[in-house]
């Protein structure tokens, strides 16, 4: 079955820099690709996601880029702000199947 | 923000017992999906339903795992005899996919699940 890589366990960034984290997935008809967040205590925070008919997708300052090829997806946060800081999730998902998810990473970001 | 109500949120069970949760989708969705989340934020997809029927499960639902979304009730997932690795985080996630997986799907807050 599927399998999620998320490569970087946590991630410390200054306030105002730009955070990336990326994910490789070994299933080549995993088609969709959703990242979500989780706060300390609380449940998972659907944050932006990518449909493999596509290689970027930008939501205010979050982009999302997939490159089919190398099998891998990754989130960029820019202009971090203390909000940010949280656990995220990459995921991937072959039709009609439940999410595969990675182990996720802690980005903590500082003054 | 997600409207996906589980409960209850916190269950404590010992071995052997009975541990049954809740989910309420968001309204309109008609896909709901349930998932394990363990301490070392490993997921696992547990299975899923479009409206009263199940779409796929996993091999470990079909043996101490059941689950159910009967009509104009909430979908429930039971465990008919805890043991003490089932100790997680449930998750239950709705959305408006006709089943193809590839529609955002948003959680609930979890019932954490303590097996004594």
């Amino acid at each position: 079955g599927e399998k999620v890589e998320q490569h970087e366990s946590t991630l410390s960034v200054r306030e105002g820099d730009s955070a990336v984290i990326n994910c490789t997935y070994t299933d080549t008809a995993s088609s969709y690709f959703p990242w979500y967040k989780q706060e300390a205590g609380k449940s998972l925070h659907f944050v932006i996601d990518i449909r493999s008919n596509v290689d970027r997708k930008q939501s205010q300052r979050l982009i999302v880029l997939l490159d089919k090829k190398a099998k891998r997806f990754s989130l960029h946060i820019t202009a971090t702000q203390p909000e940010d800081s949280a656990i995220y999730f990459c995921a991937a998902s072959v039709y009609a199947q439940g999410l595969t998810f990675g182990l996720g990473t802690r980005v903590s970001v500082f003054p | 923000n997600s409207k996906v109500i589980q409960t209850p949120r916190y269950l404590v069970k010992g071995q052997g017992q009975k541990a049954k949760m809740r989910c309420i989708p968001e309204k309109g969705h008609p896909v709901v999906f349930w998932y394990q989340q363990n301490k070392n934020n490993e997921f696992k997809f547990l299975i899923n339903f479009q409206n009263q029927e199940v779409l796929q499960q996993i091999d470990m639902t079909e043996k101490r795992f059941s689950a159910e979304c009967p009509s104009n009730s909430p979908c429930s997932l039971e465990i008919q005899s805890s043991e003490a690795g089932d100790s997680a985080l449930y998750l239950c996630a709705s959305s408006l996919s006709s089943g193809t997986g590839l529609d955002t799907q948003y959680f609930g807050p979890g019932t954490r699940l303590l097996v004594l």
